[in-house]
């Protein structure tokens, strides 16, 4: 049984299209997250939704809209995309999230390649 | 052998052999503190936490050591096996952020057998 899984896992798009990376997670948790790892392998958070609303909204490019349709998931959509959002992205989620010190489990990944 | 700059720092042993890798965190209010393990095409996979009012904590050939007074977190792998060979990163969470983990550079641990 997958925990968190996403799909696509491999995603090869051109400049400029609008793409879609799904994540759901069976777990019961409360809160889910979007990473971005870079070529240098640096994890940096984008988002975090706890119970369908958004908590955490670092500086990320307005083409990057999270959408959370119920806890269990929690979708990514970029819209024109760009070179430089080439990248694997994962999707994690935790138990709880807020002011707890819970484990966030995280997704395969999403290899996502803007030509 | 270690290197840094556009590469990871990188650390070979060979099997068998004790490993420590070392990680520096800069916020002293981080009260939470995780190890995960991330192999080739997957996702970091948890390793061991310790919460900030501990500075030792051990689990299945794994120890987690803190120490606040410089901000610095290692990971001892004991009788290290081939497949312990991955990248591994630590991650803190700042006292008063939402769930919010920031993670570390990343090592990459190669094991000789």
């Amino acid at each position: 049984d997958t925990a968190v899984s996403q799909t696509p896992k491999y995603l090869v798009t051109q400049m400029g299209n609008d793409k879609s990376i799904k994540c759901e997670q069976n777990l019961g948790h409360d809160t889910m997250y979007w990473y971005k790892q870079d070529s240098k392998k640096f994890l940096k958070i984008m988002f975090s939704y706890n119970n369908k609303e958004l908590i955490i909204n670092e500086t990320v490019p307005n083409r990057f809209s999270p959408k959370s349709p119920d806890k269990a998931h929690l979708n990514l959509h970029i819209n024109s995309l760009e070179l430089g959002d080439s990248a694997v992205y994962f999707c994690a989620s935790s138990p709880f999230g807020q002011y707890s010190t819970d484990t966030q489990y995280f997704g395969p990944g999403t290899r996502l390649t803007v030509l | 052998g270690e290197s840094v700059g556009l590469h990871l720092p990188t650390l070979s042993v060979q099997e068998g052999d004790n490993s420590i890798i070392n990680c520096a965190y800069s916020n002293s209010a981080s009260d939470y503190f995780i190890w995960y393990k991330q192999e080739s095409g997957k996702g970091p996979q948890f390793i061991i936490d310790i919460r900030s009012n501990m500075d030792k904590r051990q689990g299945q050939r794994v120890t987690v050591l803190l120490n606040k007074t410089v901000k610095h977190l290692s990971l001892q792998i004991a009788a290290t096996q081939p497949g312990d060979s991955a990248v591994y990163f630590c991650a803190e969470r700042g006292g008063t952020s939402y769930g919010k983990l920031t993670f570390g550079q990343g090592t990459i641990l190669t094991v000789h057998p």
